[in-house]
């Protein structure tokens, strides 16, 4: 059964970059029927999706966070990371790491067990 | 972008009853929608994709219908475990965007 575990650290300072890293196991990373993504949830509120490492090695992101984010993936490690450089406030959140299936179909499942990140001084 | 809007926002039901969840697209994703239950302090976790189809474990009291712009969630008899926040989420181009939850809380 595929497992995502989730690490990295919870606080971050404002104009700094927000690094977190999701390790794959009980699969491949290196698998043309899933991608990879990264999924935010800001205190009470929805999710917002920000990015996908797509299988082809192509990223595709969130309009909105284009210019600060980039995912990586690591298939030595069968890890993929997030980053998102000059956080403010509004990046508080809890994110997720996802596999994202590919093809017809590209919902996800499963999920990291989420990582709450705050944005403060 | 494709705004998804979820409603009502908040549904009070008791156990055992019957639960219908809405999901409307601002335009037309064929079938390409897929439905999360969030219980409190989880992750999500994938329900329906294929706006119909039942993902992988996922128990026959939930079922999902629709196609084009609008969508729905049914769950025949409502479970403890239940009561919980609902997601919608398209994925018919990028970029890909979720319904902004309904939270199914008890009567």
């Amino acid at each position: 059964q595929l497992q995502l575990q989730q690490s990295g650290p919870g606080l971050v300072k404002p104009s700094e970059t927000l690094s977190l890293t999701c390790t794959v196991s009980g699969g491949s990373i290196s698998s043309s029927t899933y991608s990879w993504a990264w999924i935010r949830q800001p205190p009470g509120k929805g999710l917002e999706w920000i990015g996908t490492f797509y299988y082809s090695g192509s990223a595709f992101y969130n309009p909105s966070l284009k210019s600060r984010v980039t995912i990586s993936v690591d298939a030595s490690k069968n890890q993929f990371s997030l980053k998102l450089t000059s956080v403010t406030a509004s990046d508080t959140a809890v994110y997720y790491c996802a596999r994202q299936k590919t093809g017809a179909d590209n919902w996800f499942d499963p999920w990291g067990q989420g990582t709450l990140v705050t944005v403060s001084s | 972008e494709i705004v998804m809007t979820q409603s009502p926002a908040t549904l009070s039901m008791s156990p055992g009853e019957r639960a219908t969840l809405s999901c409307r697209a601002s335009q037309s994703i064929s079938s390409n929608l897929a439905w999360y239950r969030q219980k409190v302090g989880q992750a999500p976790r994938l329900l329906i994709y294929g706006a119909s189809t039942r993902a992988t474990g996922i128990p026959a009291r939930f079922s999902g219908s629709g196609s084009g712009t609008e969508f729905t969630l049914t769950i025949s008899s409502l479970q403890s475990e239940d009561f919980a926040v609902y997601y919608c989420q398209h994925y018919n181009n990028w970029p890909i965007t979720f319904g902004q939850g309904t939270r199914l809380e008890i009567k």
